[in-house]
């Protein structure tokens, strides 16, 4: 079964400060990679995902990820935060078999 | 357009009542999850419809939780006899479910926020 971890549970940063989250899987097979995102008092929506093709992938606001396929890893970054970054971030991963594996999110906060 | 919606955004309920929790996915999207999320952890997989196939329950936690979906569009997921550990937030998703079972992006509702007493 697949797993995904992620590294830090809570970031807090200052504005313009650089952004990067860990993110890891285990899973031998083809995988299709997504961070969700989900900002105070709204829904989770979809950051950024990854199916084929260039690993480098970006996303809305400024942030992009890279999948890097022999780290099992698909971090995501931002070079500079802002203050309106502060959310909950989660990367997930999803199979051929359809469901898709969440890790336990990761709290960044941005100081103003 | 509409969004995910899910009814009630709160419940609270005694030990060992029943629930029922209801999902109104995207228009015209065939797959549709139910995802658990407890306080401070993440996202925990319950259930998994697309289309007319048979359901992946592989992640319901005990034979309390079950899920339909009928007619191909509203789901209902009902937890009998609640545990204190049930108190969660639970998500419902959908997705077109077009594009095989790949690579899709999930549209999430605002979950219901379920407390057991």
């Amino acid at each position: 079964a697949q797993s995904v971890s992620q590294h830090n549970h809570h970031v807090i940063l200052s504005e313009a400060a650089s952004l990067e989250l860990g993110c890891n899987y285990s899973y031998g097979g083809t995988v299709n990679l997504f961070w969700y995102v989900q900002y105070p008092g709204q829904h989770l929506q979809l950051l950024l995902k990854y199916f084929s093709g260039d690993p480098l992938v970006k996303g809305i606001k400024g942030f992009e990820a890279e999948f890097i396929k022999s780290k099992f890893s698909f971090n995501l970054r931002k070079p500079s935060v802002q203050w309106s970054d502060t959310a909950e971030y989660f990367c997930a991963v999803n199979t051929n078999a359809g469901k898709s594996t969440f890790g336990d999110g990761t709290t960044l906060t941005v100081k103003p | 357009g509409a969004g995910v919606s899910q009814s009630p955004s709160n419940k609270v309920t005694e030990k060992g009542k029943d629930v029922e929790l209801r999902c109104d996915p995207i228009s015209g999207h065939t797959a549709l999850y139910w995802y658990r999320q407890s306080l401070g952890q993440g996202l925990e997989f319950l259930i998994y419809f697309q289309g007319n196939s048979a359901p992946d329950k592989s992640g319901l936690p005990s034979d309390r939780f079950s899920a339909e979906r009928t007619g191909g569009s509203v789901s209902t997921l009902t937890i009998q006899r609640t545990q204190q550990e049930d108190s969660a937030v639970y998500l419902c998703a959908s997705s077109p479910g077009t594009s095989g079972r790949r690579g899709e992006t999930q549209y999430f509702g605002p979950g219901t926020r379920l407390l057991v007493l």
